[in-house]
Protein backbone atom coordinates (compact mmCIF):
# COMPACT_ATOMS: atom_id res chain seq x y z
CA UNK A 1 0.00 0.00 0.00
CA UNK A 2 1.21 3.70 -0.79
CA UNK A 3 1.12 5.44 2.17
CA UNK A 4 2.99 8.43 4.59
CA UNK A 5 2.78 8.30 8.04
CA UNK A 6 3.61 11.45 10.47
CA UNK A 7 3.60 10.10 14.09
CA UNK A 8 3.57 13.35 15.55
CA UNK A 9 0.47 15.75 15.59
CA UNK A 10 1.90 18.04 17.62
CA UNK A 11 5.55 19.42 17.75
CA UNK A 12 6.31 21.78 20.37
CA UNK A 13 9.78 23.72 20.91
CA UNK A 14 11.74 27.03 21.42
CA UNK A 15 12.81 29.08 19.32
CA UNK A 16 16.69 28.52 18.77
CA UNK A 17 16.24 24.74 19.75
CA UNK A 18 16.59 22.21 16.32
CA UNK A 19 13.48 20.67 14.79
CA UNK A 20 13.12 17.32 13.49
CA UNK A 21 9.77 16.37 11.73
CA UNK A 22 9.27 12.97 11.43
CA UNK A 23 7.52 11.11 8.07
CA UNK A 24 7.90 7.30 6.92
CA UNK A 25 6.33 5.94 3.71
CA UNK A 26 5.26 2.87 2.49
CA UNK A 27 5.80 2.70 -1.42
CA UNK A 28 7.37 -0.15 -3.70
CA UNK A 29 9.19 1.83 -6.82
CA UNK A 30 11.01 4.98 -6.35
CA UNK A 31 9.00 7.49 -4.83
CA UNK A 32 9.73 11.88 -5.12
CA UNK A 33 9.38 13.08 -1.56
CA UNK A 34 8.02 16.68 -0.61
CA UNK A 35 7.35 18.47 2.32
CA UNK A 36 4.97 20.83 1.53
CA UNK A 37 4.13 23.42 4.24
CA UNK A 38 0.68 25.98 5.21
CA UNK A 39 1.28 28.86 7.16
CA UNK A 40 -1.61 30.67 9.28
CA UNK A 41 -4.30 32.20 6.88
CA UNK A 42 -2.10 31.18 3.86
CA UNK A 43 -1.94 28.25 0.99
CA UNK A 44 -0.46 25.15 1.30
CA UNK A 45 2.76 25.79 -0.62
CA UNK A 46 5.61 23.41 -1.24
CA UNK A 47 8.71 23.73 1.53
CA UNK A 48 11.33 21.35 -0.33
CA UNK A 49 11.48 18.25 -2.48
CA UNK A 50 14.19 15.12 -1.95
CA UNK A 51 15.54 15.69 -5.82
CA UNK A 52 16.46 18.94 -5.58
CA UNK A 53 18.83 18.24 -2.29
CA UNK A 54 18.46 21.97 -1.31
CA UNK A 55 18.45 23.80 1.90
CA UNK A 56 14.51 26.20 2.31
CA UNK A 57 14.43 28.52 4.60
CA UNK A 58 17.11 26.14 6.91
CA UNK A 59 15.16 23.33 6.64
CA UNK A 60 16.71 20.19 5.07
CA UNK A 61 15.81 16.29 4.38
CA UNK A 62 17.58 13.92 3.69
CA UNK A 63 15.89 10.67 1.72
CA UNK A 64 16.80 7.41 3.63
CA UNK A 65 15.86 4.29 1.70
CA UNK A 66 16.43 2.12 3.75
CA UNK A 67 14.55 3.44 7.13
CA UNK A 68 12.17 4.49 4.05
CA UNK A 69 11.70 8.01 6.18
CA UNK A 70 12.08 11.60 5.09
CA UNK A 71 12.56 13.46 8.19
CA UNK A 72 13.04 17.43 7.96
CA UNK A 73 15.32 19.07 9.61
CA UNK A 74 16.40 22.37 11.23
CA UNK A 75 19.08 23.32 13.33
CA UNK A 76 17.85 26.65 14.95
CA UNK A 77 13.81 27.10 15.22
CA UNK A 78 12.62 30.32 14.79
CA UNK A 79 9.24 31.76 15.64
CA UNK A 80 7.67 32.05 12.27
CA UNK A 81 8.64 28.40 11.33
CA UNK A 82 5.15 28.56 13.35
CA UNK A 83 2.91 26.26 10.70
CA UNK A 84 1.80 23.17 9.56
CA UNK A 85 4.11 20.46 7.67
CA UNK A 86 2.43 17.70 5.29
CA UNK A 87 4.85 15.41 3.90
CA UNK A 88 3.45 14.32 0.27
CA UNK A 89 5.06 11.44 -1.60
CA UNK A 90 4.63 11.48 -5.43
CA UNK A 91 3.75 7.83 -6.77
CA UNK A 92 6.11 7.69 -10.01
CA UNK A 93 8.24 10.91 -11.55
CA UNK A 94 6.00 14.09 -11.00
CA UNK A 95 6.82 15.06 -14.44
CA UNK A 96 4.14 12.24 -15.41
CA UNK A 97 1.24 12.68 -12.40
CA UNK A 98 0.08 15.44 -10.32
CA UNK A 99 -1.17 12.79 -7.64
CA UNK A 100 0.30 13.42 -4.14
CA UNK A 101 -0.21 11.37 -1.03
CA UNK A 102 0.24 13.50 1.98
CA UNK A 103 0.46 12.46 5.61
CA UNK A 104 -1.89 13.50 8.30
CA UNK A 105 0.54 16.50 8.94
CA UNK A 106 2.29 17.92 11.80
CA UNK A 107 1.23 21.16 13.63
CA UNK A 108 4.97 22.96 14.49
CA UNK A 109 4.47 25.32 16.95
CA UNK A 110 7.92 27.41 17.82
CA UNK A 111 7.67 29.16 21.39
CA UNK A 112 9.42 32.44 22.25
CA UNK B 1 1.17 35.59 -12.60
CA UNK B 2 -2.10 35.64 -10.45
CA UNK B 3 -2.25 32.38 -8.62
CA UNK B 4 -4.83 29.74 -8.62
CA UNK B 5 -8.64 30.82 -7.98
CA UNK B 6 -10.64 28.60 -6.53
CA UNK B 7 -15.08 29.49 -6.74
CA UNK B 8 -16.93 30.02 -4.51
CA UNK B 9 -15.09 29.84 -1.55
CA UNK B 10 -17.54 28.91 1.16
CA UNK B 11 -21.15 26.41 0.02
CA UNK B 12 -23.78 25.24 1.86
CA UNK B 13 -25.89 22.62 0.78
CA UNK B 14 -28.26 20.24 1.86
CA UNK B 15 -28.43 15.93 2.00
CA UNK B 16 -29.36 15.07 -1.46
CA UNK B 17 -28.45 18.11 -3.73
CA UNK B 18 -25.10 18.04 -6.38
CA UNK B 19 -22.39 20.55 -6.09
CA UNK B 20 -20.29 22.00 -8.83
CA UNK B 21 -16.76 23.84 -7.78
CA UNK B 22 -14.69 25.52 -10.22
CA UNK B 23 -10.81 26.16 -10.53
CA UNK B 24 -8.80 28.38 -12.54
CA UNK B 25 -5.14 27.31 -12.62
CA UNK B 26 -2.41 29.85 -13.13
CA UNK B 27 -1.94 30.87 -16.79
CA UNK B 28 0.16 28.47 -18.92
CA UNK B 29 -0.59 25.30 -16.69
CA UNK B 30 -2.25 22.41 -17.99
CA UNK B 31 -2.91 20.15 -15.04
CA UNK B 32 -5.17 20.53 -12.41
CA UNK B 33 -5.24 18.23 -9.19
CA UNK B 34 -8.30 18.25 -7.17
CA UNK B 35 -7.90 17.21 -3.19
CA UNK B 36 -9.94 16.84 -0.71
CA UNK B 37 -9.28 17.76 2.80
CA UNK B 38 -11.32 16.75 6.26
CA UNK B 39 -9.85 16.24 9.99
CA UNK B 40 -10.64 12.38 9.78
CA UNK B 41 -9.04 11.85 6.51
CA UNK B 42 -6.65 14.47 5.84
CA UNK B 43 -5.91 15.69 2.17
CA UNK B 44 -6.72 12.52 -0.30
CA UNK B 45 -6.45 13.01 -3.84
CA UNK B 46 -9.88 12.79 -5.77
CA UNK B 47 -8.39 13.26 -9.45
CA UNK B 48 -6.11 15.01 -12.25
CA UNK B 49 -6.72 16.45 -15.58
CA UNK B 50 -4.39 17.39 -17.89
CA UNK B 51 -5.23 19.33 -21.19
CA UNK B 52 -9.06 18.39 -20.45
CA UNK B 53 -7.97 14.86 -20.08
CA UNK B 54 -8.46 13.24 -16.93
CA UNK B 55 -4.99 11.36 -16.02
CA UNK B 56 -5.23 10.38 -12.69
CA UNK B 57 -7.65 9.10 -10.05
CA UNK B 58 -8.27 8.90 -6.65
CA UNK B 59 -10.30 6.29 -4.51
CA UNK B 60 -13.66 7.99 -4.50
CA UNK B 61 -17.03 7.11 -5.63
CA UNK B 62 -18.85 7.83 -8.84
CA UNK B 63 -20.46 10.57 -7.19
CA UNK B 64 -17.04 12.54 -7.45
CA UNK B 65 -16.92 13.89 -11.07
CA UNK B 66 -15.06 16.53 -12.71
CA UNK B 67 -14.05 17.62 -16.13
CA UNK B 68 -11.46 20.12 -17.74
CA UNK B 69 -11.98 22.96 -20.25
CA UNK B 70 -9.96 23.88 -23.06
CA UNK B 71 -8.60 26.95 -21.11
CA UNK B 72 -7.79 24.41 -18.58
CA UNK B 73 -10.05 26.07 -15.86
CA UNK B 74 -11.72 22.68 -13.96
CA UNK B 75 -14.39 21.97 -12.50
CA UNK B 76 -15.34 19.24 -10.30
CA UNK B 77 -19.20 18.18 -9.38
CA UNK B 78 -20.19 15.76 -6.56
CA UNK B 79 -23.88 14.45 -7.01
CA UNK B 80 -26.18 13.14 -4.32
CA UNK B 81 -24.35 14.83 -1.46
CA UNK B 82 -23.51 12.92 1.85
CA UNK B 83 -23.08 14.59 4.93
CA UNK B 84 -19.84 13.13 4.97
CA UNK B 85 -18.83 15.27 1.53
CA UNK B 86 -18.47 18.33 3.86
CA UNK B 87 -14.67 19.20 3.48
CA UNK B 88 -12.42 21.53 1.87
CA UNK B 89 -11.61 21.01 -1.47
CA UNK B 90 -8.16 21.86 -2.37
CA UNK B 91 -7.28 22.37 -6.36
CA UNK B 92 -3.55 22.73 -7.16
CA UNK B 93 -2.36 23.48 -11.08
CA UNK B 94 1.23 22.82 -12.48
CA UNK B 95 3.85 22.91 -14.95
CA UNK B 96 6.92 22.28 -15.33
CA UNK B 97 9.38 21.59 -15.15
CA UNK B 98 9.74 21.63 -12.12
CA UNK B 99 6.44 20.40 -12.08
CA UNK B 100 5.68 22.17 -8.51
CA UNK B 101 2.63 21.87 -7.64
CA UNK B 102 0.78 25.42 -6.46
CA UNK B 103 -2.34 25.03 -4.63
CA UNK B 104 -5.81 27.56 -4.76
CA UNK B 105 -7.25 28.36 -1.27
CA UNK B 106 -9.89 26.21 -1.14
CA UNK B 107 -13.70 25.54 -1.29
CA UNK B 108 -15.52 24.82 1.80
CA UNK B 109 -18.29 22.68 0.93
CA UNK B 110 -20.80 22.60 4.42
CA UNK B 111 -23.55 19.70 3.63
CA UNK B 112 -26.46 19.86 5.66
Amino acid sequence: AQRVTQPEKLLSVFKGAPVELKCNYSYSGSPELFWYVQYSRQRLQLLLRHISRESIKGFTADLNKGETSFHLKKPFAQEEDSAMYYCALSPGLSSNTGKLIFGQGTTLQVKP
Amino acid sequence: KAGVTQTPRYLIKTRGQQVTLSCSPISGHRSVSWYQQTPGQGLQFLFEYFSETQRNKGNFPGRFSGRQFSNSRSEMNVSTLELGDSALYLCASRAGPPYEQYFGPGTRLTVT
